[in-house]
């Protein structure tokens, strides 16, 4: 089956530490994203990539870094840096070019700081 | 910036009709999406409709859209208590790689 899937589902961090979440697609996407979701409020854009070994900033971005080094895989880490750390990270893929550029969702990685 | 807005709360009895709506600011918009997210889950594209359309039914949903109001509807018919989840609101331009979401409309659905 075709679709994304983001691992771990639950990730607990002690403050201060660096951590790693997962996605990867099988679905031949191009663009790949990364939303972070607070409760009450929408989805807001902290990295996405167009390209292999390339990645551009969204709304939010500080604190956080990534990479994509392969097409299928775009791993997010969330850094001591990022001040409020603990929400809902999800990751979606889209084809690009013309057209609708709907958005593949994962199910998503909570990550909670103690 | 460009803004998608959509109400945070919707009710409805068991069997009722829910009719959740939004609103953009950009003119451009090309296509309007709705997801449902489900609780801890990720979001579920249910149906888009392309902005030369002012009507769109897949089985019990319809979407209504007003472009000179720039006002977009999902209309759920005989709605559920499986259909209790939020509802986001999108739009995206045609050569454009952005989308926009709202804040999500919390649908809960009484017994």
């Amino acid at each position: 089956d075709g679709g994304i899937t983001q691992s771990p589902k639950y990730l607990f961090r002690k403050e201060g530490q660096n951590v790693t979440l997962s996605c990867e697609q099988n679905l031949n996407h191009d663009a790949m994203y990364w939303y972070r979701q607070d409760p009450g409020q929408g989805l807001r854009l902290i990295y996405y990539s167009q390209i292999v070994n390339d990645f551009q900033k969204g709304d939010i971005a500080e604190g956080y870094s990534v990479s994509r080094e392969k097409k299928e895989s775009f791993p997010l880490t969330v850094t001591s840096a990022q001040k409020n750390p603990t929400a809902f990270y999800l990751c979606a893929s889209s084809i690009l070019g013309q057209g609708s550029v709907k958005r593949f969702f994962g199910p998503g990685t909570r990550l909670t700081v103690l | 910036g460009e803004d998608v807005e959509q109400s945070l709360f919707l009710s409805v009895r068991e069997g009722d009709s829910s009719v959740i709506n939004c609103t953009y600011t950009d003119s451009s918009s090309t296509y309007l999406y709705w997801y449902k997210q489900e609780p801890g889950a990720g979001l579920q594209l249910l149906t888009y409709i392309f902005s030369n359309m002012d009507m769109k039914q897949d089985q019990r949903l319809t979407v209504l859209l007003n472009k000179k109001d720039k006002h977009l509807s999902l209309r759920i018919a005989d709605t559920q208590t499986g259909d209790s989840a939020i509802y986001f609101c999108a739009e995206s331009e045609y050569n454009n790689n952005d989308m926009r979401f709202g804040a999500g409309t919390r649908l809960t659905v009484k017994p």
